[in-house]
């Protein structure tokens, strides 16, 4: 079974400066996906960004970037130049193929951008 | 529609009644997820639907959940002799379920059994 770990249950970082939040996942598969969800206190989850595994390239979305090692079976989110707005629970999620799985969750990273 | 909905908004119920709750996915979505939320956790899977069918219900924790999609878009959750432990939100997602398409939620359900 697929698990997702996300270390660090909080995280605070100052207004315009750049943070990073940890994802490391367990898997014996070789192409899968990776995500990034945003969850502000609205309650509603929002895909920040995502990552196929059989591409080496890092995704980058806007402020958005990923550190994608994929031997290491990890996946980190940048954020650069964070704004107030960022200030939310942060969950990194995976689908193993083939398609029509359901994704795993990570627990969580909640995100404080301080003014 | 424009997005997911779900409704109720929020719910609060006594211990041991039965509880419907309903998700409007994205139009043309043909995948639809069910996820449980517990305060401070990430989404829990409860049960995927493509199309009409349950394509995989291993989430669902007892036989007191159980989940319908008869028509191929609307969705319902329900949930029978509710209990304290079932206080939860509850996630409602769709996607188009070809490649890698990402999810996209609803605001979700805040059950809350008294």
């Amino acid at each position: 079974a697929q698990t997702v770990t996300q270390s660090q249950p909080e995280m605070s970082v100052q207004e315009a400066e750049t943070v990073t939040l940890s994802c490391t996942y367990d898997t014996s598969e070789n192409n899968y996906y990776l995500f990034w969800y945003k969850q502000p206190p609205s309650r509603q989850m929002i895909l920040v960004i995502r990552q196929e595994a059989y591409k080496q390239q890092n995704a980058t979305e806007n402020r958005f970037s990923v550190n994608f090692q994929k031997a290491a079976k990890s996946f980190s989110l940048k954020i650069s130049d964070s704004q107030l707005g960022d200030t939310a629970m942060y969950f990194c999620a995976f689908l193993p193929p083939p398609e029509g799985q359901n994704f795993v969750f990570g627990p969580g990273t909640r995100l404080s951008v301080l003014p | 529609g424009a997005g997911v909905s779900q409704t109720p908004s929020n719910k609060v119920t006594e211990k041991g009644k039965y509880v419907e709750l309903r998700c409007d996915p994205i139009s043309g979505h043909t995948a639809l997820y069910w996820y449980r939320q517990s305060l401070g956790q990430g989404p829990e899977f409860l049960i995927y639907f493509q199309g009409t069918g349950a394509a995989d219900d291993s989430g669902l924790p007892n036989d007191r959940f159980f989940a319908v999609r008869p028509e191929g878009s609307v969705s319902t959750l329900k949930i029978q002799r509710t209990e304290r432990g079932d206080s939860a939100v509850y996630l409602c997602a769709s996607s188009s379920g070809t490649g890698a398409s990402p999810l996209h939620f609803g605001n979700g359900t805040r059950l809350t059994v008294t």
